[in-house]
């Protein structure tokens, strides 16, 4: 059983550009958690969805961000017209309920320059 | 506002010695906490937990307490190996009927266990 998977590991984009982050969670999780860790800071909840839903984005920046977790494939961070202030690590979680049981991913380091 | 804080951003300790990482918290409506170690680029894996009604759990050589009234808790790893060397972040929720699982994490301490 494949643990959390993100791709890409590391992303470089232009100031501007769209960044599309991708987040496949542990089989039968049904529940994905993102985080974002900015350097020298800890982790800070953004979103958490379930299979078509989101339920909790109190964390997400009200502008640029979005998230979705379709039917299929795999969870979406997206991040339009990206700023260096995006530059952090972001860390993907999975879980078979709203239970701590978070299993992370390895994160997706974007770099914007 | 920092409601989990962690107040030693580093830590260096001699193998076979105690390491104790400390938290501290603010929101008297957090009701469960956990710990976290992270290793460079990847993410964090779970260590241990407790809950509120709990003042201590241990498992194997990690120990957390738990002190409500002081809104402070500790892990305990005895004794240090020098493959605990990682960051170690504190978390905590409140586990209401509005919980969704979201966690708010403490800025992390780098153990360092030295050989």
């Amino acid at each position: 059983n494949a643990g959390v998977m993100q791709n890409p590991r590391h992303l470089v984009r232009r100031r501007g550009q769209e960044a599309r982050l991708r987040c496949s969670p542990m089989k039968g999780h049904s529940h994905v958690y993102w985080y974002r860790q900015l350097p020298e800071e800890g982790l800070k909840f953004m979103v958490y969805l379930q299979k078509e839903n989101i339920i909790d984005e109190s964390g997400m920046p009200k502008e640029r961000f979005s998230a979705e977790f379709p039917k299929e494939g795999p969870s979406i961070l997206r991040i339009q017209q990206v700023v260096r202030g995006d530059s952090a690590a972001y860390f993907c979680a999975s879980s078979p309920d709203s239970d701590y049981g978070y299993t992370f991913g390895s994160g997706t380091r974007l770099t914007v320059v | 506002d920092q409601q989990v804080k962690q107040n030693s951003p580093s830590l260096s300790v001699q193998e076979g010695r105690i390491s104790i990482l400390n938290c501290d918290y603010t929101n008297s409506m957090f009701d469960y906490f956990l710990w976290y170690k992270k290793y460079p680029a990847e993410g964090p894996t779970f260590l241990i937990s407790i809950s509120s009604i709990k003042d201590k759990n241990e498992d194997g050589r990690f120990t957390v307490f738990l002190n409500k009234s002081a809104k402070h808790l500790s892990l305990h790893i005895v004794p240090s190996q020098p493959g605990d060397s990682a960051v170690y972040f504190c978390a905590a929720s409140g586990r209401g009927s509005s919980n969704t699982g979201k966690l708010i994490f403490g800025q992390g301490t780098t153990l360092q266990v030295k050989p």
